[in-house]
């Protein structure tokens, strides 16, 4: 079956601009959770949706939102772009029952010049 | 405030050795850990998991050990491969906000040499 899918895979932006990603999850994975990955961070959890509603956030300021749809697949959108925003961002689907059924995308590796 | 804390982030060990990876955590509140394998530029995999009401999880070359009372978990590879080489992340699970929540670990980039 096919995987998470995250679009685009790269992209490169300027400071103050905003940028939108998304994620396609796994047919029938209800649930989709977004990290940032940065190198001196880890990946750390931003938000979580169910059927369309954001179930968890994590501590990122309000420029960091997103939404789901109701076939499941979600976007998130970053505004007045930072440098520090410079990550690999990463989706992950699952049922929504278990996180060991946690299924990563590949990632948008966004830049911020 | 790092709840789950890998404090070697990185580990070169020779091929058909044992690699073990570690990583300690604060929250009495996380139920599951779990262990996630990355390669560049691809998502991270999962690899490996156990219930926090077990010390123990075996899966083919690939062992967890969970210590509660030190808040202790490691993973151990063996033999390692250089296929292994890639970034593990230690990850703990925590029901928050009406749903479970993944909290990482800041990763340990692991080395298997021929």
């Amino acid at each position: 079956k096919a995987g998470v899918t995250q679009t685009p895979r790269y992209l490169i932006k300027t400071r103050g601009q905003q940028v939108t990603l998304s994620c396609s999850p796994i047919s029938g994975h209800r649930s989709v959770s977004w990290y940032q990955q940065t190198p001196g961070q880890g990946l750390q959890f931003l938000f979580e949706y169910f059927s369309e509603t954001q179930r968890n956030k994590g501590n990122f300021p309000g420029r960091f939102s997103g939404r789901q749809f109701s076939n499941s697949r979600s976007e998130m959108n970053v505004s007045t772009l930072e440098l520090g925003d410079s990550a690999l961002y990463l989706c992950a689907s699952s049922l929504g029952s278990s996180s060991a059924g946690y299924t990563f995308g590949s990632g948008t590796r966004l830049t911020v010049v | 405030d790092q709840q789950v804390k890998q404090n070697s982030p990185s580990l070169s060990v020779q091929e058909g050795r044992i690699s073990i990876l570690n990583c300690d955590y604060t929250n009495s509140m996380f139920d599951y850990f779990l262990w996630y394998k990355k390669y560049p530029a691809e998502g991270p995999t999962f690899l490996i998991s156990i219930s926090s009401i077990k010390d123990k999880n075996e899966d083919g070359r690939f062992t967890v050990f969970l210590n509660k009372s030190a808040k202790h978990l490691s993973l151990h590879i063996v033999p390692s491969q250089p296929g292994d080489s890639a970034v593990y992340f230690c990850a703990a699970s925590v029901y928050q906000g009406g749903s479970e929540k993944l909290v990482f670990g800041k990763g340990t980039k692991l080395t298997v040499n021929p």
